[in-house]
């Protein structure tokens, strides 16, 4: 988990509020994902982001939104739109993005939508 | 498409024991493949990664994976098995053009003691 942190660990919304999640880095990465983690469903990609100022959806954005002003930082907002929130959160970061990159994890944040 | 398939829910094993983790992949041409190991409610650590060359991979914690280019298989090893080994293990894939990493779904691993 070393140098990727998220916050909070813990989050509870309310249905019909947007919450947001975030993630900083102090690797020095270019690259930061997003991804989603249900019980038997392993990983699975909301946004990633290669550099700064852009980002490209994953395989399930909807609902989902991102911004990446700062190398450091790549915070996940959950909107309303997102109809099953509940679900363990991570991020991830690496040098590059792709190839024989490694992505490092962040400790998570796990959203219960009350 | 890529796709990653890790045949079995959950693996267990008696300390002192080996193990093996299946993981079996699909991709076009060469692959990247990826060992992780997730605690409860912990992220996921980087084990091992296989990029090219000795199919036999050494990683962290004393574990190996062995990349089968005819199996597309990339299975987990340890010659002997730890309770604090007791994660749950992903297996992840990329192919040479792309920028995701595919995972599967993951392997419960409990060592008895």
């Amino acid at each position: 988990d070393g140098g990727i942190t998220q916050s909070p660990k813990y989050l509870f919304r309310k249905e019909g509020q947007n919450v947001t999640l975030s993630c900083e880095q102090n690797l020095n990465h270019d690259a930061m994902y997003w991804y989603r983690q249900d019980p038997g469903q392993g990983l699975r990609l909301i946004y990633y982001s290669q550099i700064v100022n852009d980002f490209q959806k994953g395989d399930i954005a909807e609902g989902y939104s991102v911004s990446r002003e700062k190398k450091e930082s790549f915070p996940l907002t959950v909107t309303s739109a997102q109809k099953n929130p509940t679900a363990f959160y991570l991020c991830a970061s690496s040098t590059a993005g792709g190839g024989a990159d490694t992505q490092y994890f962040g400790p998570g944040t796990r959203l219960t939508v009350l | 498409a890529q796709s990653v398939a890790q045949p079995e829910d959950q693996v267990n094993v008696a300390e002192g024991n080996p193990l093996t983790v299946k993981c079996t992949y699909s991709v076009s041409g060469n692959p990247y493949l990826f060992w992780y190991v997730q605690y409860p409610n912990r992220g996921l650590q980087f084990l091992l990664k296989y990029i090219t060359g000795d199919n036999l991979v050494k990683g962290s914690y004393g574990f190996e994976a062995e990349f089968n280019k005819s199996q597309t298989s990339f299975h987990l090893k340890k010659p002997s098995a730890l309770v604090s080994d007791s994660a749950l293990y992903f297996c992840a894939v990329r192919d040479q053009a792309g920028t995701a990493l595919i995972f599967g779904k993951g392997t419960t691993l409990s060592v008895s003691s």
